[in-house]
């Protein structure tokens, strides 16, 4: 299996900063490469797809960039309803597999 | 919009099967794959496996212990509804539970429900 590693586990930041979330995969995963957005108790939320692409409806505040290994999500200024955990996930090969997950909070 | 809801038991006894329901709104199983993905307590999100209106299935092979010998990922194309069956549960199977829709091309998962923890415990 493609393993995923994030990094930082977790941040505290403030509204207005800009944020970015490194995400790894264990061997070349092309372009496949999407991020989540995930709060307490609601359902995940698809960000963006394929490395780069954001999904409908997504802020364009929200942007991912990479290839082969290494990819980054960067919100460029955090807004209060952004504090949610991120988790990137691999669909290049099966089995899909997510990050260990990027906890964002207020500092 | 797509809106997905699972439903089952909150609380399963060992070795007991775990049964879910995930009624999808919105849009139709006949279109798309639809999947299922757990999160153990403190744990990251693991995908479990996905099913096409036509049956077809797949599975992680991946997930401990031998959780693709115990899944199965059914359909109903009437009730616009898939299922999720997990026989000889342990307390490993512990977790929330959620039902997304499947995306094959870029194999991502753009619609999910809430979430469902099932906890299996005596």
């Amino acid at each position: 299996d493609i393993q995923m590693t994030q990094s930082p586990s977790s941040l505290s930041a403030s509204v207005g900063d800009r944020v970015t979330i490194t995400c790894r995969s264990s061997q070349s995963i092309s372009g496949y490469l999407n991020w989540y957005q995930h709060k307490p108790g609601k359902a995940p939320k698809l960000l963006i797809y394929a490395t780069s692409d954001l999904q409908s409806g997504v802020p364009s505040r929200f942007s991912g960039s990479g290839s082969g290994t290494d990819f980054t999500l960067t919100i460029s200024s955090l807004q209060p309803e952004d504090f949610a955990t991120y988790y990137c996930q691999q669909s290049y090969s099966a089995p899909r597999t997510f990050g260990p997950g990027t906890k964002v909070d207020i500092k | 919009q797509v809106q997905l809801q699972e439903s089952g038991p909150g609380l399963v006894k060992p070795s007991e099967t775990l049964s879910l329901t995930c009624t999808v709104s919105g849009a139709s199983v006949t279109s798309y794959y639809w999947s299922w993905v757990r999160q153990p307590a403190g744990k990251g999100l693991e995908w479990i496996g996905r099913i096409y209106h036509s049956g077809s299935t797949s599975y992680n092979p991946s997930l401990n212990p031998s959780l693709k010998s115990r899944v199965t990922v059914s359909v109903d194309t009437s009730k616009n509804q898939f299922s999720l069956k997990v026989i000889s549960v342990t307390a490993a199977d512990t977790a929330v539970y959620y039902c997304a829709r499947d995306t094959p091309t870029y194999g991502f998962f753009d619609s999910w429900g809430q979430g469902t923890l099932v906890t299996v415990s005596s």
